[in-house]
């Protein structure tokens, strides 16, 4: 069975202040992982897809890299607008399993 | 930007009465659909996978008879909530595999209250 995990639940920052959210997953045959950014009563908004340990993406503030067993978003100098839940999702051979989620809150 | 627009985004309704929501496809065709709740502060769980054409695949515990999924064309995918009761009230979100690259987008989600 598919699963993921993302650590840690909640984080707060301070505006500026650099950190990283994990996504730990077991998944047979990964066909791709993907980041997604929720905002609160909305849909998931897609970031990156990753296909293979060893690949990074980056997108602005984010960066997001990839290893066999775990993915890291990185946040550099997050702003209050980079405010939201992060999730980390896993293609295997039949399904998309999510983990629930980052709750990231920057504060000014 | 490919685009999924899902409708409506907010319903309440009276247990027992059905709700319909659809998930269309506007900028890119979608052989692959998928249905997903999501509790509050929860992860979303998948519900079932549709492919055009073909009768969807529902996950272990989600009843077909009550979350009815058509899957009619290349861009639309409906969900029919029947006889909707308060446990059913949730956020449900659809996806759709763009059939070119493989991606997949979402629509914006539909809060459903039942009263």
């Amino acid at each position: 069975e598919d699963q993921v995990t993302q650590s840690p639940e909640a984080l707060r920052l301070q505006e500026g202040e650099s950190s990283s959210l994990n996504c730990s997953y077991t998944v047979s045959g990964l066909r791709g992982l993907f980041w997604y950014r929720q905002d609160p009563g909305k849909g998931p908004e897609f970031l990156f897809t990753l296909y293979s340990a060893g690949e990074e993406k980056e997108k602005e503030r984010l960066k997001a890299t990839l290893t066999k067993k775990e993915s890291f978003l990185h946040i550099t100098a997050p702003k209050p607008e980079d405010s939201a839940t992060y999730l980390c999702a896993v293609s295997g051979y039949s399904t998309l399993t999510f983990g629930k989620g980052t709750m990231l809150l920057v504060s000014p | 930007g490919a685009v999924v627009s899902q409708h409506p985004s907010r319903v309440i309704c009276k247990s027992g009465t059905s709700v319909k929501i659809e998930c269309r496809s506007l900028d890119f065709q979608a052989t692959t659909m998928f249905w997903y709740r999501q509790f509050p502060k929860q992860s979303l769980m998948l519900m079932a996978t549709s492919n055009e054409g073909s009768k969807a695949t529902y996950e272990q515990g989600v009843e077909k008879d009550k979350f009815l999924i058509n899957h009619a064309s290349l861009t639309l995918s409906t969900l029919t909530v029947t006889s909707a009761h308060p446990e059913d009230s949730s956020f449900y979100i659809c996806s759709a595999k763009n059939r070119v690259n493989e991606k997949l987008f979402f629509g914006s989600g539909t809060q459903l209250s039942v009263l």
